[in-house]
């Protein structure tokens, strides 16, 4: 079935370092969602991609879906300790299901 | 309302009785989902309502777990003769125009289980 894989489970860096998720669905995407979760919170919407090879900025944050669109990246350049967190990624496949990845935690040491 | 509220925040409950969550979803939206979240893991999907549609219940894991859903307002989500996997936080979302146009979810605080 529908799977949607997301790596890796955790990563520490050190503040100022750069952090990357990725995200991997096993069949093409009509879209993808970026969420994050503060510890102790719920998720918080981020961003959607729709297009191949989309890519999108927030600040720090830079977003990617793939030309064949099955997967995505969400890259945090200079992280800080308000980056803490677990990212989640959401796709929308083409029977209009989401699947939500197992999230990459993140913590940064000041 | 400013969001999408969930009651109780927690429940603590004994093997083998019987928990309701509710989840007030922001005024509007037409779609409901509820989703679980165990310890440390990702969410794993429950339950989508959508405006007058038949829910989709593909994600519940047994027939302990059901959920209504009065129009497109409020929506209980009932386990039956809990179990201890059953402790999780148990999360609500609502969005606008549901999951055919990949609309932004929008979480409540959530509902802390625990089963004893």
């Amino acid at each position: 079935g529908q799977q949607v894989m997301q790596i890796p489970q955790y990563q520490h860096v050190q503040e100022g370092e750069d952090f990357t998720t990725y995200c991997n669905s096993s069949t093409t995407l009509s879209n993808i969602q970026w969420y994050k979760q503060r510890p102790g919170g719920h998720p918080v919407f981020l961003i959607q991609l729709v297009k191949s090879g989309e890519v999108k900025k927030q600040k720090r944050l830079t977003f990617q879906f793939g030309e064949a669109k099955k997967n995505s990246s969400l890259h945090i350049t200079a992280t800080q300790t308000t980056d803490v967190g677990t990212y989640f990624c959401a796709g929308l496949d083409n029977f209009n299901k989401f699947y939500f990845g197992s999230g990459t935690k993140l913590n940064v040491k000041p | 309302g400013a969001g999408v509220s969930q009651s109780p925040s927690n429940k603590v409950t004994e093997k083998g009785k019987d928990v309701e969550l509710r989840c007030d979803p922001i005024s509007g939206h037409t779609a409901l989902y509820w989703y679980r979240q165990r310890l440390g893991q990702g969410l794993e999907f429950l339950i989508y309502f959508q405006g007058n549609s038949a829910p989709d219940k593909s994600g519940l894991p047994s027939d302990r777990f059901s959920a209504e859903r009065t129009g497109e307002s409020v929506s209980t989500l009932t386990i039956q003769r809990t179990q201890q996997e059953d402790s999780a936080v148990y999360l609500c979302a609502s969005s606008l125009a549901g999951v055919g146009v990949g609309d932004t979810q929008y979480f409540g605080p959530g509902t802390r289980l625990t089963v004893l």
